[in-house]
C-alpha cells in the first residue's frame, strides 16, 4: 500500500511554456503533500507544502508566482511551473502524508525530471 | 543551517561487507528517524524508520542504531550487496510540527561484487 505516482515521469519543453506536474496517492487519502526539488547528486530541498482545500505553504526563497501548486483533492496535487527557464530544469518529486494511518511517514513519487531548453 | 549531518559523503564496499552511515541532528524535537534509499532518476523509498525510546531496530539486514544522549543514529547494511549500491539519506522530524523531515546531505553508496 501507500502507493504514489507522478506524472510525466520526464518531460522536454521549451523556454517560456509552462509545465504541469501531477502527483496522486493512488491507494490512501492524502491530507498533506509536499513538493521537491532535487539537483544532481544533492539532497531533497521542500518547495511547499499544501493541504487539500487550502493554499500551499512556500518555503523561503520559493516564488509561488512561478511554482503554482493546486490541491485540489486528497488524492491529488499539481505543480505547475510557470514560464519555465532553463535554471528550472531539475527533479521534481512530490510526496504524500497518509493522515489515516501513523502521518509520520512520507510516501514520495518515482519524480520528474524536468528539460527546459 | 544543517540540522542534520550526515556522514560519509560517499561510501564503497565489497559485496558480503557491512555499510555505516552516520547521522547527527542537532533539535532536540525530533522525534522520528527514516531512513531513505533512493536509486538514480527514482524517487525516495522509505527503508527503516525508528522512535526515540528504542536505541535499535533491525528489518533484515538493515539495522538503525540510535544514541538520543548523543543524538546521533546510523544505518548498518549487513552482507552488503550490489542492488543495495543507492543513495541513502537520513532524515529527522518532530510529529508535534508538520511532519516535514529535514534531510541529511546523503551517502553514495556502492558495492562491488
Amino acid at each position: 500500500g501507500a502507493v504514489v505516482s507522478q506524472h510525466p515521469s520526464r518531460v522536454i519543453c521549451k523556454s517560456g511554456t509552462s509545465v504541469k506536474i501531477e502527483c496522486r496517492s493512488l491507494d490512501f487519502q492524502a491530507t498533506t503533500m509536499f513538493w521537491y526539488r532535487q539537483f544532481p547528486k544533492q539532497s531533497l530541498m521542500l518547495m511547499a507544502t499544501s493541504n487539500e482545500g487550502s493554499k500551499a505553504t512556500y518555503e523561503q526563497g520559493v516564488e509561488k508566482d512561478k511554482f503554482l501548486i493546486n490541491h485540489a483533492s486528497l488524492t491529488l496535487s499539481t505543480l505547475t511551473v510557470t514560464s519555465a527557464h532553463p535554471e528550472d530544469s531539475s527533479f521534481y518529486i512530490c510526496s504524500a502524508r497518509d493522515g489515516s494511518r501513523d502521518g509520520e511517514t512520507q510516501y514520495f513519487g518515482p519524480g520528474t525530471r524536468l528539460l527546459v531548453l | 543551517q544543517q540540522q542534520v549531518k550526515q556522514s560519509p559523503q560517499s561510501l564503497i564496499v565489497q559485496k558480503g561487507g557491512i555499510s555505516i552511515i552516520n547521522c547527527a541532528y542537532e533539535n532536540t524535537a525530533f522525534d522520528y528517524f527514516p531512513w531513505y534509499q533512493q536509486f538514480p532518476g527514482k524517487g525516495p523509498a522509505l527503508l527503516i524508520a525508528i522512535r526515540p525510546d528504542v536505541s535499535e531496530k533491525k528489518e533484515g539486514r538493515f539495522t538503525i542504531s540510535f544514541n538520543k544522549s548523543a543524538k546521533q543514529f546510523s544505518l548498518h547494511i549487513m552482507d552488503s550487496q550490489p542492488g543495495d549500491s543507492a543513495t541513502y539519506f537520513c532524515a529527522a522530524q518532530s510529529s508535534g510540527g508538520s511532519y516535514i523531515p529535514t534531510f541529511g546531505r546523503g551517502t553514495s553508496l556502492i558495492v562491488h561484487p
